[in-house]
């Protein structure tokens, strides 16, 4: 059963970035895509980007283009998501989950249990 | 960008009564529909995927319907720990989340 531990909460300024950790445990890291989700207060989910941990490469939404930087580190079995010049908007709770699919969907299971990112001056 | 509009928002229902939730994509997603339950405080959770296969460990009260841009989640006799908002999502082009519909005590 893959479990995903992320890092804890972190307080940040405007215009500096932030870097959330996933490691994964009891089950197969490399194969399957892992997405960042984020959240605000309130708000439904919003999908970030992801990576395939074995190839290496991210696909990133375009919202979040040029400001997310999510890699990977296979022997340690953890995801990484940054993100840069942050501003007030920013805050939310960050979720790492893993993709998975069959011929008729995708969907997210399971998932890290979030990380708080509060942007404030 | 697939849009997904959830109804309604939030409800208030009573222990033992049928709930029905829908989802409504911008554009046809065929099954490419997943349901998911998030309490205060928690991760959500996977209940529903591709439309109406139940996850594993979901109790068999929990149903889901619906193919192209219409989808429903019910919930066949509320229970109380059912007492949470409910997301759907669609995965037929990258991912979207409707914004969540609340069951509430009543």
């Amino acid at each position: 059963q893959v479990q995903l531990v992320q890092s804890g909460a972190e307080v940040k300024k405007p215009g500096s970035s932030v870097k959330v950790s996933c490691k994964a445990s009891g089950g197969t890291f490399s194969s399957y895509p892992i997405s960042w989700v984020r959240q605000a207060p309130g708000q439904g989910p919003e999908w970030m980007g992801g990576i395939i941990p074995m190839f290496g490469t991210a696909n990133y939404a375009q919202k979040f283009q040029g400001r997310v930087t999510i890699t990977a580190d296979e022997s340690t079995s953890t995801a990484y998501m940054e993100l840069s010049s942050l501003r007030s908007e920013d805050t939310a709770v960050y979720y790492c989950a893993r993709d998975v699919s069959s011929s008729t969907s995708n969907w997210f299971d399971p998932w890290g249990q979030g990380t708080l990112v509060t942007v404030s001056s | 960008d697939i849009q997904m509009t959830q109804s309604p928002s939030s409800l208030s229902a009573s222990v033992g009564d049928r709930v029905t939730i829908t989802c409504r994509a911008s554009q046809s997603i065929s099954s490419y529909l997943n349901w998911y339950q998030q309490k205060p405080g928690k991760a959500p959770k996977l209940l529903i995927y591709a439309a109406s296969s139940l996850q594993s460990g979901v109790p068999s009260r929990f149903s889901g319907s619906g193919s192209g841009t219409d989808f429903t989640l019910t919930i066949s006799s509320l229970q109380p720990e059912d007492f949470a908002i409910y997301f759907c999502q669609q995965s037929y082009t990258t991912w979207t989340f409707g914004q969540g519909t609340k069951v509430e005590i009543k």
